[in-house]
């Protein structure tokens, strides 16, 4: 079956500090990964997703840039911390073109910058 | 891109009463998702609808796209405390990559 990994699960990180979260899948191939952000009272935001390995593609402009080394991990990364990038990260995968078919989501990372 | 309304964005309810939580789009919907999500993790899938009028149940849960595809309506009947989290309603792209966007979500309790 199909699994997917998210970590860690919090942190706790100053400002102007870096940041790399790592999200792997398994069970699958070839999936579409997803970066998801949940800040505190809004909605869940479309951050990046990829369809393939070096395929990003951005949804939002920010300070956080998204990387896809291989077919089944995905990594967030900042080289500053603001502030503002507190939230609830959450890593997804879906398989597939269209079609209608779930996405999987991972536990989540609860980032507090301070 | 997709706009998503949900509403109420908060409902408190008595356990073992019915209640609904409402979904609306700016654009016709190519793939409606519910999920749900226990406070602080991760995001839970519900039910998927893609055909205007279709209606899908699971347990106390039912959920309904209108004919038109521009509204769903998730409708927990009898509520218990175990209903309690957030729910998301999310719309699929027409990209064609399965990207989903979500609404800002409804935070529902349920007091024994």
């Amino acid at each position: 079956s199909q699994t997917i990994h998210q970590w860690p699960a919090t942190l706790v990180q100053p400002v102007g500090s870096p940041l790399s979260l790592e999200c792997t899948v398994e069970g699958t191939s070839n999936p579409n990964l997803y970066w998801y952000r949940q800040a505190a009272g809004r909605g869940l935001q479309l951050l990046f997703y990829s369809v393939g390995i070096g395929q990003i593609s951005s949804e939002v402009p920010q300070n956080l840039s998204a990387s896809r080394p291989q077919d089944r991990q995905f990594i967030l990364s900042s080289k500053k911390l603001l502030l503002s990038d507190s939230g609830f990260y959450l890593c997804a995968w879906g398989v597939g073109l269209g079609g209608g078919t779930e996405a999987f989501f991972g536990q989540g990372t609860r980032l507090t910058v301070v | 891109s997709q706009e998503l309304e949900q509403s109420p964005q908060s409902l408190i309810v008595q356990e073992g009463k019915n209640l609904t939580i409402n979904c609306t789009s700016s654009k016709t919907l190519y793939g409606l998702y519910w999920y749900k999500q226990k406070y602080g993790e991760g995001l839970i899938f519900l039910m998927m609808l893609q055909k205007g009028g279709e209606e899908k149940s699971h347990e106390k849960i039912t959920a309904k796209l209108d004919e038109k595809k521009q509204q769903s309506s998730l409708h927990i009947t009898a509520s218990q405390p175990s209903h309690a989290g957030i729910y998301l309603c999310g719309a699929e792209d027409s990209g064609g990559y399965q990207k989903v966007t979500f609404g800002t979500g409804t935070k529902l309790q349920v007091i024994p």
